[in-house]
């Protein structure tokens, strides 16, 4: 079956480093996002990966390994506007996208 | 450019009742989806539109209906509201067949179905 897991939350200090990990089993593969989600408001594109690797973008990284079916997205320099949910997604097939129920990430000075 | 803009934003609806959500996107994006996001759960799919004039069933269309009879347009239909159905419903749109196919997303409508 389908299945996306995600920590339901974590907790890290203004400045540091934090990885947000993402486990998937999936009937096929082809593509994983990242989306940053704040309290309310609606679900914004931060990364996408397809092959194997890193994909480096400023303060966040995003890695994937597709034989191990995880990703893992890496946020540096943290900063209090970085307080909100990052959501894991994966596209199975050409269209649909399967969710993890994403990560409350919580910044404290 | 607005993007995607949806209407209305908030609503409290009696059970029984019909309501349409409405959702435009300016991008000319031939791919469009409703979703619905409750606590605790992913995004769940209710239903997409590949292009204009085409729709399909996504994980959990059981109560709504949706039309695609344009590009821009793509309103989602409860014909009888019921509880179950209280949550924040998200449209988004996608250049489909464009690199990664990235989901761009509306700012959603908060429904409360009493």
């Amino acid at each position: 079956g389908q299945n996306i897991d995600q920590p339901t939350e974590m907790t890290a200090t203004e400045g540091a480093i934090v990885q947000i990990n993402c486990t998937y089993q999936t009937s096929g593969f082809n593509g994983l996002f990242w989306y940053q989600q704040h309290a309310g408001e609606a679900p914004t594109f931060l990364s996408y990966n397809v092959l194997d690797g890193l994909e480096e973008k400023g303060r966040f990284s995003s890695f994937l390994s597709r034989s191990k079916g995880y990703s893992y997205l890496l946020l540096k320099e943290l900063q209090m506007k970085d307080s909100a949910s990052y959501l894991c997604a994966v596209r199975e097939g050409h269209y649909q996208l399967i969710w993890g129920a994403g990560t409350k990430l919580i910044i404290k000075p | 450019i607005a993007g995607i803009t949806q209407a209305p934003t908030s609503q409290i609806l009696a059970a029984g009742r019909r309501m349409t959500l409405r959702c435009t996107q300016d991008m000319r994006h031939n791919a469009m989806y409703w979703y619905r996001q409750d606590l605790g759960l992913g995004l769940r799919l209710i239903h997409y539109s590949n292009t204009a004039g085409t729709t399909g069933k996504g994980e959990v269309p059981d109560g709504y209906s949706v039309s695609r009879a344009n590009t821009d347009d793509f309103p989602l239909t409860l014909a009888s509201a019921v509880p179950s159905q209280t949550s924040v419903y998200f449209c988004a749109s996608s250049d489909s067949g464009q690199g990664a196919d990235t989901q761009y997303f509306g700012p959603g409508t908060r429904l409360t179905v009493l």
